[in-house]
């Protein structure tokens, strides 16, 4: 079955400072991956998402993600990060081998101090 | 944003009585979902459903039920509510498949059974 761990639960970094997430799925066929973000208080936002092509992917708000088949992992990252980016981002997996489905990781909640 | 409205937004009730949850939608997609949300969780795929009466069950569907009989309503029900499902219910929507297409999150339905 798939799965999808974020091994962070907690990560602080200064305003300004770059930014790496962490998602690790298991998978035994192709997967498309997610990043999304929660305000507090708030639903998903999709930050971007990867189904095939170049590995390195660009998406809202100045993140980027890559993807590394030989390490099965979509880590997520900014180079320079704003206070308004204190939130929770959870990385998704899903394939058409699983049928009409999202699994989702435990979720990273990234503080920003300043 | 996309027009999900989840209602109600915040609920108490008592172990044992029923309990529904709705999800309004008017962007006319196909597929909707429900999840829960629960901390070092992350979301977990309650039901889903693919069409008007089609439903399938998702990884956590013991204790639910859920019912579409118009494309823009998908209401999940708790037959007899017990303390493990207090969390914070999210509804979602999607124009593809959702493990390939963006899930548009509603605000979540915060639920606390006592």
């Amino acid at each position: 079955a798939q799965s999808v761990t974020q091994p962070d639960i907690h990560i602080t970094v200064s305003e300004g400072a770059s930014l790496e997430l962490r998602c690790n799925y298991s998978y035994g066929a192709t997967p498309y991956l997610f990043w999304y973000v929660q305000s507090p208080g708030q639903g998903l936002q999709l930050l971007l998402k990867y189904f095939s092509g170049d590995t390195l992917v660009q998406g809202i708000k100045g993140f980027e993600a890559e993807f590394k088949r030989s390490q099965s992992s979509f880590n997520l990252r900014k180079p320079s990060v704003h206070w308004s980016d204190a939130a929770e981002y959870f990385c998704a997996v899903g394939a058409l081998e699983y049928g009409n489905k999202l699994v989702f990781g435990a979720g990273t909640i990234l503080r920003v101090k300043s | 944003d996309a027009g999900i409205t989840q209602s109600p937004r915040h609920k108490v009730t008592e172990t044992g009585t029923p309990v529904t949850l709705r999800c309004h939608q008017t962007e006319n997609h196909r597929y909707m979902y429900w999840y829960r949300q629960d901390p070092g969780h992350g979301l977990r795929l309650i039901h889903y459903s693919y069409g008007v009466k089609d439903t399938d069950k998702g990884e956590v569907s013991d204790g639910y039920s859920v019912s579409r009989s118009k494309t823009e309503d998908f209401l999940l029900t708790l037959e007899s509510a017990t303390s493990s499902q207090t969390s914070v219910y999210f509804c979602a929507i999607s124009d593809r498949q959702g493990n390939t297409g963006e899930l548009f999150f509603g605000e979540g339905s915060r639920l606390t059974v006592l």
